[in-house]
Formats: structure tokens, C-alpha cells, sequence
């Protein structure tokens, strides 16, 4: 079953338009949570790492100011894209590090943020 | 140059071929390899780990060369299910993982 779980799995707003997206991990607990981006045809791209109880660790390029990011318990990290415009619309997919060497990540199952 | 590198493809191949995907990495202080499977508007899932030794998981066999810094990937007996994105992805140990950008395999009837 699903280890980590992402919500909501689509959006649709109106550019302007400030959208959380919440990554929760079930039955263990994540001290480190990431969140990438994929835009169509594209790799995953880090855009931040996400640390309990501490301020995230953005990639190079990435606005600390528009993509915020809370950490606040173990099982939680949030997403906030602020002020929302077309551009931002992406794939949006979390993930916490696995508790097994041989199991390296787990992932949401992906947000996809449609910005009109 | 990026630190990992796949051919995008696409790669079309009939039911019950046998396709090879490849991927290089650059950073030398890589400590893990493994190959995912994403499917069109989902989010990546892990198929096997990659081990010096080489090893095989059913139709799959993944091989790791670490003086060439070369990762393979070998589907036998193709099925339709099969078709996807296949990521290279590399771990250098306390950091996020490294995804290539993915090769993409069609399996055709």
C-alpha cells in the first residue's frame, strides 16, 4: 500500500490563486521530505528539501518566496504555491526517504496544478 | 553535462522483443543506482536496485559498470505493460536522489 500520501492529486484556479499541496507520510516517520517538479516531457526536478522543525533547502533557481514550504511535524510537509500563474502549472510530486537502503524513496502519488 | 545522462528515445519495439536501455553518470562519489518506472502522468516507482554484480529480477536484469560509470537495463520477452518511462537514477549517498530524464519505451502489438 501507499507509504506516502499526496493531496489533492489535481487543481484547477484561477492564476493568482495560492494552492497547498500536503505530502504526509503513513506509518513512519519522515525527517526528510522532497519536492520535485516534472513539466511534460521533462525529468524530474528537485526544487527543495524539506527538514523537520528547520527552514527548507531550495535548489538553485527555485523562489524560496513563491514555493513555500512548511515541515512542521514528521508525517507532514506542505507545498504552498503563492500567487499562482500558467507557468506554474506542472506536475507537482513529493517524496520521504525510505526506511531500506533497497528502498530509497517513496513517492506521492503527484499533484497536477492547472493554472488558468 | 548532466550527471545523468539516458537516451530519450522513444524506443519502439514488438511484443516479445528484447530492448536494452543505457545511462552513464559523471560523479565518480555515486554510492547507489537504481532504475524507476514512471507511466504517463504518475508519479515514479522503483523496478530493481542496481548492484556491481549484476542482477535480474523475472524479464529484467539491471548491470552496473563503476569504472565505465555506466548502468544498463535489459527487458526480455517485451509485454505491453511494459511500456513506459524507465528514469536512471543515482544516489550519492546523504543527498537527494539524481534522476536521468528517462528513456521512453512503447511495446507494440
Amino acid at each position: 500500500g501507499a507509504v506516502v500520501s499526496q493531496h489533492p492529486s489535481w487543481v484547477i484556479c484561477k492564476s493568482g490563486t495560492s494552492v497547498k499541496i500536503e505530502c504526509r507520510s503513513l506509518d513512519f516517520q519522515a525527517t526528510t521530505m522532497f519536492w520535485y517538479r516534472q513539466f511534460p516531457k521533462q525529468s524530474l526536478m528537485l526544487m527543495a528539501t524539506s527538514n523537520e522543525g528547520s527552514k527548507a533547502t531550495y535548489e538553485q533557481g527555485v523562489e524560496k518566496d513563491k514555493f513555500l514550504i512548511n515541515h512542521a511535524s514528521l508525517t507532514l510537509s506542505t507545498l504552498t504555491v503563492t500567487s499562482a500563474h500558467p507557468e506554474d502549472s506542472s506536475f507537482y510530486i513529493c517524496s520521504a526517504n525510505g526506511i531500506s537502503v533497497n528502498q530509497p524513496q517513496h513517492f506521492g502519488d503527484g499533484t497536477r496544478l492547472s493554472i488558468l | 553535462r548532466k550527471e545523468v545522462e539516458q537516451d530519450p528515445g522513444p524506443f519502439n519495439v514488438p511484443e516479445g522483443a528484447t530492448v536494452a536501455f543505457n545511462c552513464t553518470y559523471s560523479n565518480s562519489a555515486s554510492q547507489s543506482f537504481f532504475w524507476y518506472r514512471q507511466d504517463c502522468r504518475k508519479e515514479p516507482k522503483l523496478l530493481m536496485s542496481v548492484y556491481s554484480s549484476g542482477n535480474e529480477d523475472g524479464r529484467f536484469t539491471a548491470q552496473l559498470n563503476r569504472a565505465s560509470q555506466y548502468i544498463s537495463l535489459l527487458i526480455r520477452d517485451s509485454k505491453l505493460s511494459d511500456s513506459a518511462t524507465y528514469l536512471c537514477v543515482v544516489n550519492r549517498g546523504n543527498t537527494p536522489l539524481v534522476f536521468g530524464k528517462g528513456t521512453r519505451l512503447s511495446v507494440i502489438a
